[in-house]
């Protein structure tokens, strides 16, 4: 099974907030799972990314937080601004390293 | 250092046609993934190249495939187009034939109609 399930399809924070985007898999293969950023007209670009031997990981205002057991993965946006307002994809990808999954995507608005 | 560069940006085509998208990678990087982005969904791996050689394919049929040159810059090309292939066509590049650090492109809008 090689879905990734992503919710919630879309969010709306204040500013300051904290939005959390969640996504689970199937296959016990995937160890790579990394999420991207992609305004309008653009294409995604790469934020952050974790492998399963660590269960947390951050890196500015961005983590994910990884349970290996319940295969889930979540992001979480620290103190978000309005210039975080985009759409956020997770992925995964096993050890053969060629082709991402990639979730449905979740829109996020952060109002000022 | 450049980055992944598409093109043409938008292409309107009508069923059966023909079309080829390009892509340049970046500097430095010798593989090329090609991923179609439907409209509000996530982008799915059509092919991947690695060293002029296609290195993996995704759920696509083989009216769908691609080139990638001595350079490492990239064609894909879809033949008999059918209303569904309407999307945005992303390349992305990275180095040694894996996927970690993809950086994509802005992507090639194609309608079909």
């Amino acid at each position: 099974q090689q879905q990734v399930k992503q919710s919630p399809q879309s969010l709306i924070v204040q500013k300051g907030g904290i939005p959390i985007i969640n996504c689970a898999y199937e296959n016990t293969a995937f160890d790579y799972f990394p999420w991207y950023q992609q305004f309008p007209g653009k294409g995604p670009a790469l934020l952050i990314a974790i492998r399963p031997d660590v269960s947390e990981k951050k890196e500015g205002r961005f983590t994910i937080s990884f349970n290996k057991s319940a295969k889930q993965f979540s992001l979480h946006i620290m103190d978000s601004q309005p210039g975080d307002s985009a759409t956020y994809f997770c992925a995964a990808s096993d050890n053969a390293g060629n082709m991402l999954t990639f979730g449905g995507g979740t829109r996020l608005m952060v109002k000022p | 250092e450049t980055g992944v560069t598409q093109s043409p940006t938008h292409l309107i085509k009508t069923r059966g046609q023909q079309v080829t998208l390009r892509c340049s990678s970046q500097s430095g990087h010798n593989t090329v993934s090609w991923y179609q982005q439907a409209l509000g969904q996530g982008p799915q791996f059509i092919f991947q190249y690695y060293r002029e050689e296609e290195n993996g394919r995704g759920n696509f049929p083989p009216r769908f495939s691609g080139l990638q040159f001595p350079n490492y810059s990239s064609e894909l090309n879809v033949n008999a187009l059918e209303l569904d292939d309407s999307a945005l066509y992303l390349c992305a590049s990275s180095r040694g034939g894996n996927n970690e650090k993809l950086f994509f492109g802005s992507g090639t809008q194609l309608s079909v109609l």
